[in-house]
This record gives structure tokens, C-alpha cells and sequence, in this order.
């Protein structure tokens, strides 16, 4: 069954790093997606990307956020400058015309 | 500000009863509404969607949405240990363009007793 796989599925940074998180969506999926857990709390809405652009982001995707689809296949997170409150799980989701939304197994990004 | 409220629990059930799971969400304008069961540390699965009014039954499990009310439940048949997982409430509103996001409960914990 097709997946949605994210790499790393860990990384350790100091505060001040740039972070790219990478995601392969399903193939024939439209739609990207970044969502994050923090540990204990919800899962929240980062940003969506359709048609080679961001459709929709949400207050916490601020200047430090970046996304970009360099090729066919791949879809990065890019966080310029780590802070400790960016410890958390960032999980990758692909859609295809539907709406309904599957997850990658997500990267634990711990900023030290 | 578009919220889902779930019970927190945790839900304990005896295996092979019936576990029943309630959510509540406060836009009117959402359209699809989703049940992801969440293991820990890992990422959410997708059980079960539902868009209309009334039941819809997969197996097992069975989601019911009532937007009168604005309440989602999911019911789980012959619980089984290995559904122990938080189950996560996810509402689906539809924005402007083509653009979708998932707005989250906190999720319940449910605990299958053997």
C-alpha cells in the first residue's frame, strides 16, 4: 500500500540551526501537508501546498518556515533558525482530490 | 476560533465491548469530519471518514455525525486490546480555493482491558 515516508524519523539540532525535514507524498496526490505534535499536545495544522504553491498556512508558519517541492517526488520543511520551541513531531500528509489525508510516520526534531 | 472538543478520558472497555467515542466541533461550515487512531509516538492512521448525516459503518467500527448537534462519535464493535490508541477527531473545513486543513481534538485514550 502506498505511503507517505519522511525522513529523518529523528534529528537532534542546536538552537540557531537550519532544519530541512524531507517527504516523499504518495504518488498522484495532489495536496502536501506539515503538521506537528508537540509531545502531549495536538496535532496542529502547519501548511498545505497544491499546484506548486502554499495554499494555506496557519500562525505558526512564520518567516522561519519555508516550503518547497524541488523536484517531482520530494517536499521539504525548511526551519531557518531552530528554536526550542520548534521540539516537536512534524509529520508530512499528502491528499489526493479528496479530502481525506494520510500521514507519514513523521520526524522528531528535538532542538537542544 | 474553530474548535473540536473531545473527552480526554482515559476510556477503559472490557475486550468485546463496545467502546463509544464523542466529538464535538463549533464551525458550522465544516464538511467532512475524520476518526485517526494515534499510537504512541507514532504517527496518525486514518480509520474512518464520513461526510453526511447518519451512520457509516466499516467493519468493525462505525462513525455517526449529527451536524444539527455538531457531534462526530465513532463506535468500535468487539474492542480488542490492540485498539488501545488515543483516537483523534479531525474536522475538515473547507477554505477559499483549493486549499483543505485538518483542525484536531486533543484526543481520547482508550485502554482495552484483556
Amino acid at each position: 500500500e502506498p505511503e507517505v515516508t519522511q525522513t529523518p524519523s529523528h534529528q537532534v539540532t542546536q538552537m540557531g540551526q537550519e532544519v530541512i525535514l524531507r517527504c516523499v507524498p504518495i504518488s498522484n496526490h495532489l495536496y502536501f501537508y506539515w503538521y506537528r505534535q508537540i509531545l502531549g499536545q495536538k496535532v496542529e495544522f502547519l501548511v498545505s501546498f497544491y499546484n506548486n504553491e502554499i495554499s494555506e498556512k496557519s500562525e505558526i508558519f512564520d518567516d522561519q518556515f519555508s516550503v518547497e517541492r524541488p523536484d517531482g517526488s520530494n517536499f521539504t520543511l525548511k526551519i531557518r533558525s531552530t528554536k526550542l520551541e520548534d521540539s516537536a513531531m512534524y509529520f508530512c500528509a499528502s491528499s489526493p482530490q479528496s479530502d481525506t489525508i494520510y500521514f507519514g510516520e513523521g520526524s522528531w526534531l528535538t532542538v537542544v | 476560533q474553530k474548535e473540536v472538543e473531545q473527552n480526554s478520558g482515559p476510556l477503559s472497555v472490557p475486550e468485546g465491548a463496545i467502546a463509544s467515542l464523542n466529538c464535538t466541533y463549533s464551525d458550522r461550515g465544516s464538511q467532512s469530519f475524520f476518526w485517526y487512531r494515534q499510537y504512541s509516538g507514532k504517527s496518525p492512521e486514518l480509520i474512518m471518514f464520513i461526510y453526511s448525516n447518519g451512520d457509516k459503518e466499516d467493519g468493525r467500527f462505525t462513525a455517526q455525525l449529527n451536524k444539527a448537534s455538531q457531534y462526530v462519535s465513532l463506535l468500535i464493535r468487539d474492542s480488542q486490546p490492540s485498539d488501545s490508541a488515543t483516537y483523534l477527531c479531525a474536522v475538515n473545513i473547507l477554505s477559499s480555493g483549493s486549499a483543505r486543513q485538518l483542525t484536531f481534538g486533543s484526543g481520547t485514550q482508550l485502554t482495552v482491558l484483556p
